[in-house]
């Protein structure tokens, strides 16, 4: 079974408005970490937001939230006030355990439009 | 000042070649990795490793083999390259053992094998 599940095809958002990215987990472990990065163009891979399974609250950095949904396991990224430099591959991660590696979704394309 | 370095950044090499890619992390950190982008974008773990022990060893061919000579460095050496093997490989390394840090990747090296 897939462990981080990305099924939206690539997304498309005007500039300055809001977008959720999608995406789902699957564990058993207790203590597991679910993370964000950013693909541009460009190639790197930029780490944008963390939420671990035992916070309370949903993660916010800036113009990213994390909108956590422990019983549904979804962790869905929210961009708002959406910028051009926005448009990038974003990728869902999840951490479970000790010493683990980091398992990632597919991956959503963000395109986002003047 | 840069956290994570990977060398080179491209490699274009005829099959049946040997090559390497080095890395180097100025973090701290004791456990780095290697990962392996395909053409789809999917990324995947290949090893990791955790103060110069290996840990994860994902069914990767025995062509390639990782090489820690300290915990600040993690190299990866490919021998009889073949066309498959084209790919983005992405160093990166985190904290031991702390499933709510994030990986920090290095900016990848685009592999192309002719």
């Amino acid at each position: 079974a897939q462990k981080i599940t990305q099924t939206q095809p690539g997304m498309f958002v005007q500039e300055k408005e809001a977008v959720t990215l999608d995406c789902t987990y699957d564990t058993s472990d207790p203590s597991y970490g679910l993370f964000w990065y950013k693909q541009p163009s460009s190639g790197e891979m930029i780490f944008l937001i963390y939420q671990g399974s035992y916070d309370q609250q949903n993660a916010t950095e800036g113009r990213y939230s994390l909108n956590f949904q422990k019983a549904r396991k979804s962790a869905n990224l929210v961009i708002s006030a959406s910028q051009l430099g926005d448009s990038a591959m974003y990728f869902c991660a999840m951490r479970e355990g000790a010493n683990s590696k980091l398992t990632f979704g597919k991956g959503i394309t963000l395109s986002v439009r003047p | 000042d840069t956290a994570v370095s990977q060398t080179p950044k491209y490699l274009v090499t005829q099959m049946g070649n040997d090559k390497s890619i080095k890395c180097e992390q100025n973090l701290g950190h004791d456990t780095m990795y290697w990962y392996k982008q395909d053409s789809k974008k999917f990324l995947k773990i290949m090893f990791s490793y955790n103060n110069k022990e290996l840990i994860i060893n994902e069914t990767v061919p025995n062509r390639f083999s990782p090489k820690s000579p300290d915990k600040a460095h993690l190299n990866l050496h490919i021998n009889s390259l073949e066309l498959g093997d084209s790919a983005v490989y992405f160093c990166a390394s985190s904290p031991r053992g702390s499933y709510n840090s994030p990986l920090h990747f290095g900016n990848g090296t685009r592999l192309t094998v002719t």
